[in-house]
């Protein structure tokens, strides 16, 4: 849904906690769903994908869980480290939509991870 | 891996004023680019589809006159931001998608209107 206007939530954690960081999705006929790191200032990375035939994604201290019933995405950073630190966004794709590549973000989230 | 460069990274322009952004894909071919605006502690707000070629496609509620978006080859988006106004002050980022799923993010610009 719109986040315009909304702040954005945050995520405080002690260093070497895990983190998991919430999304909500509004397209049901989303089929690919993106997880971006927004460090202040700078434009997001990529950090890690899954599609919507899987129900979960692990790269590196990362894993994407995706549940297509409620339309939820989620981030698990294990053994945080402050240089996480950033704004996280997750952002869906429909395929099948009009505009190659477009993006819908999702809210975002604030993580901040204390020595 | 690819990249995608965005000028200028900051600007400070008088109300009234124009400003152009440029954005760039380095080493690949993008016939779309996406354009975003952000304000602080919130999240990125799609304003437009720049298409190699032909006109923009603009969010609803985004005024394509006052930014106007020129995709002037394979390699270069441009928005312009017409008699800007403090309002307007915000963070201004763009995407470019080398693949359906493979999409890079410029740097973003700041642009401050006094």
């Amino acid at each position: 849904g719109e986040s315009v206007g909304l702040h954005l939530p945050t995520l405080s954690v002690q260093e070497g906690d895990n983190s998991i960081i919430n999304c909500a999705y509004s397209n049901s006929a989303s089929d690919y769903f993106i997880w971006y790191k927004q460090e202040s200032g700078k434009g997001p990375q990529f950090i890690i994908d899954i599609r919507s035939n899987m129900d979960k994604r692990q790269g590196q201290r990362v894993t994407v869980l995706l549940n297509k019933t409620v339309k939820h995405l989620s981030l698990q950073i294990a053994a945080t480290q402050p240089g996480d630190s950033a704004v996280y966004f997750c952002a869906e794709i429909d395929a099948g939509g009009t505009s190659y590549g477009k993006l819908t973000f999702g809210q975002g989230t604030i993580l901040t991870v204390h020595p | 891996g690819a990249v995608v460069s965005q000028h200028p990274s900051w600007v400070i322009c008088k109300s009234g004023t124009s400003v152009k952004i440029e954005c760039r894909s380095l080493d690949f071919q993008a016939t779309t680019m996406f354009w975003y605006r952000q304000f602080p502690k919130q999240s990125l707000m799609l304003m437009a589809t720049s298409n190699e070629g032909s006109k923009a496609t603009y969010e609803q509620g985004v005024e394509k006159d006052k930014f106007l978006i020129n995709h002037a080859s394979l390699t270069l988006s441009t928005l312009t931001v017409t008699s800007a106004h403090p309002e307007d002050s915000s963070f201004y980022i763009c995407s470019a998608p080398e693949t359906t799923d493979t999409q890079y993010f410029g740097p973003g610009t700041r642009l401050t209107v006094l």
